[in-house]
C-alpha cells in the first residue's frame, strides 16, 4: 500500500528565510506527486504537481519541489517565505491507475517576523 | 467560476443521530471525491464517483457510511447512527474527469458528534 511520510509536524521559520518541507513516499509503481496547502478553516489548494518529465516542478506562490526517484522524495522549497505562507502543507501521492490521493500527515509552517 | 461548495459548513449532532452532508462539485466535473480529515487519522480517502457510479468505496469506514450522487452532479454523504469517532472535517473534491490529475477541494463540513 502507498504511504506518504512528512517527518516534520511543524517548521518554524523567520520571514524572508528559505524553507524546505520534507516528503517521502513508498510505492513500487509509477506515481504522481502533489503538494497542497490548507489555510485556516479553508479547503485544500494545489500548490504544484509532478506527473512526468522534468524533476524540478514550479508551483504557485514561489514554491517549487524536486522529484527524486532514487530517494523516493518530493521535498517542497521556497527561497524566501512571507508571513502569509503560514499554513498547513500536505504532500500527497496518487498511484497510476488509481484515483484516490494518499496524504501525509501534514507540516505546519509557522512564519514569524 | 464557482468552486466546490459544501453544506452545512458546521454540523453538531447527538450520538446516534443520522446526518447528511452535501457537496456541489464544479459545474461540468464528472469525478467527485470524499475525504475525511481528523486529528487521529489525518486526511483519508472515503469514496469517489465517476458520474453517478462509485467504482471505489474502499475508504468508507463502516456500513454506517454511505454516499450517492444524482444527475452526475450533487453528492450526499450519509452517516447513520453517528458515533463520537465520526467527528471530523469532511472534504469533497471534484475533477474534470477521473483521468484528470487536479482535484479541486471544497471548504469542508465540520461534523461534531456530542
Amino acid at each position: 500500500a502507498q504511504s506518504v511520510t512528512q517527518l516534520d509536524s511543524q517548521v518554524p521559520v523567520f520571514e524572508e528565510a528559505p524553507v524546505e518541507l520534507r516528503c517521502n513516499y513508498s510505492s513500487s509503481v509509477s506515481v504522481y506527486l502533489f503538494w497542497y496547502v490548507q489555510y485556516p478553516n479553508q479547503g485544500l489548494q494545489l500548490l504544484l504537481k509532478y506527473l512526468s518529465g522534468s524533476t524540478l516542478v514550479k508551483g504557485i506562490n514561489g514554491f517549487e519541489a524536486e522529484f527524486n526517484k532514487s530517494q523516493t522524495s518530493f521535498h517542497l522549497r521556497k527561497p524566501s517565505v512571507h508571513i502569509s505562507d503560514t499554513a498547513e502543507y500536505f504532500c500527497a501521492v496518487r498511484t497510476a491507475g488509481f484515483q484516490k490521493l494518499v496524504f501525509g500527515t501534514g507540516t505546519r509552517l509557522l512564519v514569524s517576523p | 467560476g464557482a468552486g466546490v461548495s459544501q453544506s452545512p459548513s458546521n454540523k453538531v449532532t447527538e450520538k446516534g443521530k443520522d446526518v447528511e452532508l452535501r457537496c456541489d462539485p464544479i459545474s461540468g466535473h464528472t469525478a467527485l471525491y470524499w475525504y475525511r480529515q481528523s486529528l487521529g487519522q489525518g486526511l483519508e480517502f472515503l469514496i469517489y464517483f465517476q458520474g453517478n457510479s462509485a467504482p471505489d468505496k474502499s475508504g468508507l469506514p463502516s456500513d454506517r457510511f454511505s454516499a450517492e450522487r444524482t444527475g452526475g452532479s450533487v453528492s450526499t454523504l450519509t452517516i447513520q447512527r453517528t458515533q463520537q469517532e465520526d467527528s471530523a472535517v469532511y472534504l469533497c473534491a471534484s475533477s474534470l474527469e477521473v483521468a484528470a490529475y487536479e482535484q479541486y477541494f471544497g471548504p469542508g463540513t465540520r461534523l461534531t458528534v456530542t
